[in-house]
């Protein structure tokens, strides 16, 4: 069984378009993050959920708006799509964060590549 | 703003040979992981340092956090083809509105040929 999984791998649309990607966890965590990678493989974090609360919203656009319906999944969708959103997307779970804390290791999916044309 | 600095970004060695990557900041950290990715999956943990002056051995490899918690380095004997990956480091700022955020490194692309 996959631990952190993430569909679909595959993502081309055109420019303007709205999309989702979703997101599931069977390790029992608490925490799930969504990642942005670019073209040059640069990790920046984009959202983080400690069972259901949002804790980390870096700066990201508001077209982009993360929704956890329960703390084993976390779904990223994207509102009027433009081609520097071209990336790939990486869900991440890890252990509960304790007192806010960063702890333990993050568990990656396999990434969502997302094109934008 | 870059808060991880890696070093070297692209790595190309012959199989047998050692190398050593790097990673620099300003920035105390209260931790700090390897990760390595391969092409079409995501990042898998190394290793977590978390004591300045900590070396940690894995196999081949070898770790060590430096003593005022700035920095890192990842060392491999003897690489093999099989080394051949991403290697991303990753630090955790547990203050103020930086707390539960790890930052990533922009990666040492390491390429081990036979």
């Amino acid at each position: 069984d996959t631990a952190v999984s993430q569909t679909p791998k595959y993502l081309v649309t055109q420019m303007g378009n709205d999309k989702s990607i979703k997101c599931e966890q069977n390790l029992g965590h608490d925490t799930m993050y969504w990642y942005k990678q670019d073209s040059k493989k640069f990790l920046k974090i984009m959202f983080s959920y400690n069972n259901k609360e949002l804790i980390i919203n870096e700066t990201v656009p508001n077209r982009f708006s993360p929704k956890s319906p329960d703390k084993a999944h976390l779904n990223l969708h994207i509102n009027s799509l433009e081609l520097g959103d071209s990336a790939v997307y990486f869900c991440a779970s890890s252990q509960k964060l304790r007192d806010r804390l960063f702890s333990g290791e993050l568990f990656f999916g396999e990434g969502s590549r997302l094109t934008v044309l | 703003t870059q808060l991880l600095e890696q070093s070297p970004q692209f790595l190309s060695i012959q199989e047998g040979e050692n190398l050593t990557v790097y990673c620099n900041s300003s920035s105390v950290f209260s931790s700090l992981q390897w990760y390595r990715q391969e092409p079409g999956e995501g990042p898998v943990l190394l290793v977590t340092v978390v004591t300045g002056g900590e070396v940690k051995k894995l196999k081949r490899l070898t770790f060590q956090f430096g003593d005022a918690r700035k920095d890192s380095s990842l060392h491999i004997t003897a690489a093999q083809p099989g080394d051949t990956g991403l290697y991303l480091c990753a630090g955790a700022v547990d203050r103020g509105s930086t707390l539960g955020r790890l930052y990533f490194g922009r990666g040492t692309q390491l390429t081990v040929w036979p």
